[in-house]
């Protein structure tokens, strides 16, 4: 199956500063890539909608000035955790869109301190 | 109230035991299911997919669904101790909006020995 990666795999820093999180498809080109977060014992849910070579789309309740998303290529989409506060610590987990579903990655956990 | 639950669990079962999972859902509109297997600290992967309601069967892994009782259900037969995980169900209205299927919470699995 397709795979997708995430770098980091884990992320302690400190309030304050800025996180990126690189989501890349590693067999295939993805236009849309989805990037989720999941608190402990929650479900998945959708922060924003990457898609290539224009702006993310955000669901509601998500700041897109503080989560920043760039779409650069068909391969790469990154996520930066701007001024990072300790309510920002989650497990955040990326997806590329296949042709018949989405392959997810396998997460990057991140510890504001 | 959620679109889409799911009993957290835990659920244990012995080795070799048949595991049975559900979701009920709200929306009429979900044409699409699937199930998600996630270890701890990974991201999910796609175990099956479903349209249509009827059985669906892939190895020891066995999806349901029943649009009429808004019940999707997931079988796992013969049991083994690396079946332990988290399982997410997932449902969509469209293939258009992959992103956007609704997570069940998940249920976590455990088979022990």
């Amino acid at each position: 199956g397709a795979v997708v990666s995430q770098h980091p795999s884990w992320v302690i820093c400190k309030s304050g500063t800025s996180v990126k999180i690189e989501c890349r498809s590693l067999d295939f080109q993805a236009t849309t890539m989805f990037w989720y977060r999941q608190f402990p014992k929650q479900s998945l849910m959708l922060m924003a909608t990457s898609n290539e070579g224009s702006k993310a789309t955000y669901e509601q309740g998500v700041e897109k000035d503080k989560f920043l998303i760039n779409h650069a290529s068909l391969t790469l989409s990154t996520l930066t955790v701007t001024s990072a506060h300790p309510e920002d610590s989650s497990f955040y987990i990326c997806s590329a869109r296949g042709t018949e579903t989405q392959y997810f990655g396998p997460g990057t956990r991140l510890l504001v301190l | 109230q959620k679109e889409v639950e799911q009993d957290p669990g835990p659920l244990s079962v012995p080795e070799g035991a048949i595991v049975s999972l559900n979701c009920t859902y709200s929306n009429s509109a979900f044409q699409y299911f699937m199930w998600y297997r996630q270890y701890s600290r990974k991201g999910p992967e796609l175990l099956m997919y479903t349209y249509s309601s009827g059985n669906k069967e892939d190895g020891r892994f066995t999806a349901q669904v029943d649009k009429s009782s808004k019940y999707i259900s997931l079988f796992i037969r013969d049991s083994q101790p690396s079946d332990s995980a988290t399982y997410l169900c997932a449902m969509g209205i469209s293939t258009d909006s992959w992103g956007k299927f609704q997570f069940g919470a998940g249920t976590q699995v455990v088979v022990t020995p």
